[in-house]
């Protein structure tokens, strides 16, 4: 069965500090991989797609990882801010074509406090 | 910012009503779809469509329809609406559509029903 896993399922941090949130899925074939930020009372938006061949992908703090062989991948987000504090939601895709399905995750929420 | 509106953004509604949800994109793009999120759980693809009259049903069973006269208007319909459809509506777009692209997301609409 086709399933993406999310942990951990909420996370509080400090102003400033580090975190990774980890993804793990058993979506076969695979195609891709996104993060998405999905803010309180929002919809998602896209933060980094990686394609299998893909390790590491960065956008600004945020820097996403992709271990195709273990079916893993992390968001590490540096140097937190309060504007962190969302839900980040990992989305794989088993086919790169227009046939292809998403399978989403629950999602990790997380709080930055000041 | 994705060019994706929804209306209303909140709507709560008594028990046998019919209400229309609102989903317009000024993007041009062919694909739009609509999920439905429940708090702390994965979206769920109800309805999508691949262009104008075309609709399909999504992965989860829904009492919802939609149409797509226009390209850029999606709405979604319950005819009755029931205790069990109170949950947040997503919106969205792409280009290309299944998993070669990234999806734009609309607000939401966070829907009640009493």
């Amino acid at each position: 069965k086709n399933q993406v896993e999310q942990s951990p399922q909420s996370l509080i941090i400090l102003e400033g500090k580090n975190c990774t949130l980890q993804c793990n899925y058993t979506v076969s074939p695979f195609s891709n991989l996104r993060w998405y930020k999905q803010d309180t009372g929002r919809g998602p938006v896209s933060l980094t797609i990686m394609t299998f061949s893909e390790n590491t992908k960065s956008n600004g703090r945020y820097t996403a990882t992709l271990d195709a062989d273990t079916k893993q991948s992390s968001l590490h987000i540096t140097a937190s801010q309060l504007s962190d504090s969302a839900s980040y939601i990992c989305v794989v895709s088993d086919r790169g074509s227009t046939l292809g399905r998403l399978y989403f995750g629950r999602g990790t929420q997380l709080t930055v406090w000041p | 910012e994705a060019d994706i509106y929804q209306t209303p953004r909140y709507l709560v509604i008594g028990t046998g009503k019919k209400i229309t949800l609102e989903c317009s994109q000024t993007m041009g793009h062919d694909k739009m779809y609509w999920y439905q999120q429940d708090p702390g759980m994965e979206l769920h693809l109800i309805h999508y469509s691949y262009g104008v009259n075309s609709t399909e049903k999504g992965d989860l069973s829904s009492e919802s329809t939609v149409s797509r006269i226009r390209t850029e208007h999606f709405p979604l319909t319950l005819e009755s609406a029931r205790p069990s459809h109170t949950s947040q509506y997503l919106c969205a777009s792409s280009v290309e559509g299944g998993g070669t692209d990234t999806q734009y997301f609309g607000p939401g609409t966070r829907l009640t029903v009493l």
